[in-house]
């Protein structure tokens, strides 16, 4: 099955931009979704597919995808944006689902 | 609105079998655009997909856990439910129950319960 990779960690300073990847064989032919996750709460959804942030997302987060990677990048973080940030998409093989290790993003 | 919302024991002895119910309120659980869907997140680790599940009854497995594992739904009482058994310490966790939305592009999971804790120990 496939995997999806994320840097465990990273940070920006309040008010800048910072793009989160996640790399896997299996986005050659799947969109990423982007899941938002904050301390003792479930994950919401922030972006999917090629373009999409559902409703309610500031319009400060967007995605983007080439090859094998995805990018979720926050333009102009907020202190709120403090998270965990997951990945997941279709595995490559067959109908499984594949979520990556998550990012915990700390704005400074 | 959709809802969704776990409900199940909060300790399971190991070596026993852990039952989830998913309740699904404010949506139709025979949707063909929806797949029904469980999520793992053991203390301090990542998020880990277990399985799906879809009306009338097609199943999805995480090959790490199909051995262990059933799905299933019952449209009358508008849920869905998983059984995982001859758990060990492994297996605690938050599990989530979520709602995959085939409509939309990626096909993500739009829709979460709030989690329930299971924790396996005697």
């Amino acid at each position: 099955s496939s995997e999806l990779t994320q840097d465990p960690a990273m940070s920006v300073a309040l008010g800048q931009t910072v793009t989160i990847t996640c790399q896997g064989d299996s986005l050659r032919n799947y969109y990423a979704n982007w899941y938002q996750q904050k301390a003792g709460q479930a994950p919401i959804l922030v972006f999917h597919g090629k373009n999409i942030r559902p409703s309610g997302i500031p319009d400060r987060f967007s995605g983007s995808s080439s090859r094998d990677t995805a990018s979720l990048t926050i333009a102009g973080a907020q202190a709120e944006d403090e998270a965990d940030y997951y990945c997941n998409s279709r595995d490559n093989s067959d109908d499984h689902l594949v979520f990556g290790g998550g990012t915990k993003l700390t704005v400074l | 609105q959709l809802q969704l919302k776990e409900s199940g024991p909060g300790l399971v002895r190991p070596s026993e079998t852990l039952s989830l119910t998913c309740t699904v309120s404010g949506g139709s659980i025979t949707s063909s655009a929806s797949y029904w869907g469980w999520v793992r997140q053991p203390p301090g680790k990542g998020l880990q997909w277990i399985g799906t599940v879809y009306y009338p009854g097609g199943t999805y497995y995480s090959p790490s856990l199909k051995t262990r594992l059933t799905l299933s739904l019952d449209t009358a009482r508008s849920q869905f439910s998983l059984k995982l058994n001859s758990v060990t310490a492994a297996d605690t966790a938050v599990y989530y129950c979520a709602r995959q939305s085939l409509a939309a592009p990626g096909t993500p999971f739009d829709y979460w319960g709030q989690g329930i804790l299971v924790t396996v120990s005697s």
